[in-house]
Order: structure tokens, then sequence, then C-alpha cells
């Protein structure tokens, strides 16, 4: 089977930095991207690794390690928007399918 | 200018009736799908097509028939709805940009159909 891992929830406060972590299991691999999801919004995407080390898009970065199958996005400077729901999904490799992780929802507290 | 817009946003219907969702893209992409998102906000690939094309086709009960009726449209028709059905299905599409170490692979997403089976 195919499977992406997340925590369900993570509390932080205004201005902290956060991890969310992902680890998959998947067929094949062409990527870990992650996207965010505000309440009764469209999944946006966020960030993608294709190798191995960290991405680095402004406060957000994201990291892959593909020998140990997991994946990590970092939110830096934590700020009341970014309380939403978090998926990192995988492209399976010669396939254009996409699978998403379980998600986590991020609460951001004043 | 919505790069990918789904109609309706909301839908509210009996068990056992029929409905469908549309959907379109300006984007230009050729590959569109169909995710279905649950209570508890699990997203799970439905149907894949790319320039007219049925490539992907998970284990969805065949009262769910996707029609793409040129690349930038695909629909979801639903026959003999189920309470199960009641769920927020996205649409979305990708396109393959390159940015030197790979193939990104990026999709967007419409704004979400909620479908209440009553």
């Amino acid at each position: 089977g195919q499977s992406l891992e997340q925590p369900s929830e993570v509390t932080a406060v205004e201005g902290a930095i956060v991890q969310i972590n992902c680890t998959y299991q998947t067929s094949g691999f062409y990527g870990l991207s992650w996207y965010q999801q505000h309440d009764g919004g469209a999944p946006t995407f966020l960030s993608y690794n294709a190798l191995d080390g960290l991405e680095e898009t402004g406060r957000f970065s994201s990291f892959l390690s593909r020998s140990d199958s997991y994946g990590y996005l970092l939110l830096q400077e934590l700020q009341m928007k970014d309380s939403a729901s978090y998926f990192c999904a995988v492209r399976i490799s010669g396939t254009y399918k996409y699978i998403f992780g379980t998600g986590t929802r991020l609460k951001v507290l004043a | 200018d919505t790069a990918v817009s789904q109609t309706p946003k909301y839908l509210v219907t009996q068990m056992g009736n029929d409905k469908s969702i549309k959907c379109e893209q300006n984007l230009g992409h050729d590959t569109m799908y169909w995710y279905k998102q649950d209570s508890k906000k699990f997203l799970k690939i439905m149907f894949s097509y790319n320039n007219k094309e049925l490539i992907i086709n998970e284990t969805v009960p065949n009262r769910f028939s996707p029609k793409s009726p040129d690349k930038a449209h695909l629909n979801l028709h639903i026959n003999s709805l189920e309470l199960g059905d009641s769920a927020v299905y996205f649409c979305a599409s990708s396109h393959q940009r390159h940015d030197g170490t790979g193939v990104i692979g990026e999709l967007f997403f419409g704004e979400g159909s909620r479908l209440t089976v009553l």
C-alpha cells in the first residue's frame, strides 16, 4: 500500500517555529510537495523537494531525506494566519498520481 | 480571473438522486483531477484525465462517472447518491515544469464543491 503519515495536530504560539513531519511509504517517488488549506478553502501549493536537503521560501522551508522516506515543513515566525491544515503529497513516479498525507492541523495561539 | 473553477459550490440533495459537478481551468494545463475530501479532511484521488484521456481511475464505485469534453473541462456525474458520498469534491489541474533538479508537479485546486446527501 501507499501511505503518507503526518501528526494530526500541532499547536504553537505566534512568533514561534514549528515543524510538521511527513513519513511516506510509496511504490515510487518523484518528489515531496507541501500544501496549505484554510478551513473552507482549497489546498494551495507551498513547496516542493525533489532532492535531499532544505528548500527555503520566505518563512517556510521544506526538507527531504529520501533514504529515510521522510520530510518536514518548517514554519518560522508564526502568524495567526498560518492556522490551517498542512498536507504533504508525493507524486508516484511514472504516473500523474499525487497521493496526499493524512494532514496536520496547525493552531497558532496569540 | 479564476484559474480553476467549479460549480456548484454547494449541493444538497436526497439519497438516490443523480447530480453533476462541473470544472473548468483556464491555465492551459493538460492534466485534470477529481479529489474527494471527507469529514476527516483526507484527500483521496478519484480520477485523472490527460488531454481528454482517462489515465487514473482509483477504486471508485461506478456510480461516479467523469467526463472530459476537452482538456480545459472535467465534469463529474454521480448516480444514485448515497449518504457516504457526502464530502467536498475538489477539481485540480497540473502542469509539469522544470527547475533544474527535475520535474515539479504542482496541483492547482478549485474552491471545492460541498455535497451533502440527506
